[in-house]
């Protein structure tokens, strides 16, 4: 059974910096794997998707890396500014299967 | 990516009450939708599988007589809580699966803004 996992489970940043967001995963066959951010009370807002064959993905200030093989997933967040303060979802689907979400990274930026 | 609207965004009703929330896809035939369940600093947990035209497929633990799901068209999928306790109330959020009808990523999947249910 799928397990996904994320590290760390809460994060404080000041403005401007750069970080990381860790996901991993336990079975390695996977068809996609997708970053969502989720506001408090909030639906989810999907951020990337990086298939199966994909290394990375970037969308603005936005970077995912995928290392498949080792179960592994990275969400580079550059300069970071007070308004990317959410919660960060990893996700992996098999194919046609429903998405397995890891319990997610809340994030604040301190401005 | 495709369109996907819930209704109501939020409920809130009385012990032993039956809640309705409706999942429609609105750009996009849908044959299977997905119901997720969150509680409250919790991750998305997958509560059943709705197949259009057939019967959900529910996760372990979650109970089928309790959690009626209708998949009666392409475009729309109702989740009903019957006999509504408090320890029901979440967020629950619906989501439609691109299985190739879609330009875009395939098995991409695609959420509604989710219902908060809160039973008194």
């Amino acid at each position: 059974k799928q397990e996904v996992t994320q590290i760390p489970a809460a994060l404080s940043v000041p403005e401007g910096e750069n970080l990381v967001l860790n996901c991993s995963f336990t079975d390695s066959a996977i068809y996609n794997l997708q970053w969502f951010r989720q506001d408090p009370g909030k639906g989810l807002t999907s951020l990337l998707l990086i298939q199966s064959s994909q290394r990375e993905q970037t969308s603005g200030r936005l970077n995912a890396s995928l290392d498949k093989s080792s179960g592994r997933s990275t969400l580079y967040i550059a300069a970071s500014q007070p308004g990317d303060s959410a919660t960060y979802l990893c996700a992996v689907n098999s194919g046609n299967t429903p998405l397995v979400f890891g319990k997610g990274t809340r994030l604040s930026v301190i401005a | 990516g495709a369109v996907v609207s819930q209704h109501p965004s939020w409920v809130i009703c009385k012990s032993g009450t039956s809640v309705k929330i409706e999942c429609r896809s609105l750009d996009f035939q849908a044959t299977t939708m997905f119901w997720y369940r969150q509680f409250p600093k919790q991750s998305l947990m997958l509560m059943a599988t709705s197949n259009e035209g057939s019967k959900a497929t529910y996760e372990q633990g979650v109970e089928k007589d309790k959690f009626l799901i209708n998949h009666a068209s392409l475009t729309l999928s109702t989740l009903t809580v019957t006999s509504a306790h408090p320890e029901d109330s979440s967020f629950y959020i619906c989501s439609v699966i691109n299985l190739g009808g879609l330009a875009g990523g395939v098995n991409e999947q695609f959420f509604g803004p989710g219902t908060r249910l809160t039973v008194l």
